[in-house]
């Protein structure tokens, strides 16, 4: 059972803006603004789209969005797109050095 | 253009010793503020950070407790590359294996992956 709770699915409509829940506790999500989340296609690797909550690296498309409420911290898709099919993964620092992931979410384009 | 490139072999048998390369290339290893990290994922255990190297005037490394009384993760500055090594392996360490590196206290930029299964 993974550290970090997301749901297992979510869909949406080209064009539709869906939402990503991570929901951890006041150890990791709760203390830390170091969520980051992550976007893995199938047999590839996972390519980081947010750090520290709301950061978006240099090439992510501002269409990804996060933020963070208490214990729980939310991936923002907006005009979605055929291409965003894919699994989703929330990453958040849980003190002493070290990580802990949610158990994936996976996003389908209807 | 950052680069991670693993090799390593896709079979190792139970009690053996699991070990990883990660070659770096556009980047030097050395680097001041980031970290050079191992993590591996299986359906069972889902993602798992397994631990890093990283330099801060010397070398020194950080381990999650679940793997720590087995895990080895060393810088090779020579070959600009680390490894991993992960002692008495049973089937249950039968993953996707990763190397990252880590900036932001976030995984920037990951390697291919390599998978492994322990099995005799």
């Amino acid at each position: 059972q993974s550290a970090l709770t997301q749901p297992a699915s979510v869909s949406g409509s080209p064009g539709q803006s869906i939402t990503i829940s991570c929901t951890g506790t006041s150890s990791d999500v709760g203390s830390y603004n170091l969520v980051s989340w992550y976007q893995q296609n199938a047999g590839k690797a996972p390519k980081l789209i947010i750090y520290e909550v709301t950061n978006r690296p240099s090439g992510v498309s501002n269409r990804f969005s996060g933020s963070k409420s208490g214990n729980t911290a939310s991936l923002t898709i907006s005009g979605l797109q055929a291409e965003d099919e894919a699994d989703y993964y929330c990453c958040s620092y849980a003190g002493i050095t070290t990580w802990v992931f949610g158990g994936g979410t996976k996003l389908t384009v209807l | 253009q950052i680069q991670l490139q693993q090799s390593g072999p896709g079979l190792v048998r139970p009690s053996q010793t699991l070990s990883l390369t990660c070659a770096i290339s556009g980047d030097s290893i050395s680097t001041y503020n980031v970290a050079w990290n191992w993590l591996r994922q299986s359906p069972s255990r889902g993602l798992e950070w397994l631990g890093r190297a990283y330099y801060r005037s010397k070398w020194s490394n950080d381990y999650a407790v679940s793997v720590k009384s087995r895990i080895t993760i060393n810088p090779d500055t020579s070959k600009n590359q680390v490894s991993l090594q992960l002692n008495s392996v049973t089937p249950e360490d039968t993953a996707v294996y990763y190397c990252a590196k880590g900036e932001h206290t976030a995984f920037t930029i990951w390697g291919q992956g390599t998978m492994v299964t322990v099995s005799s």
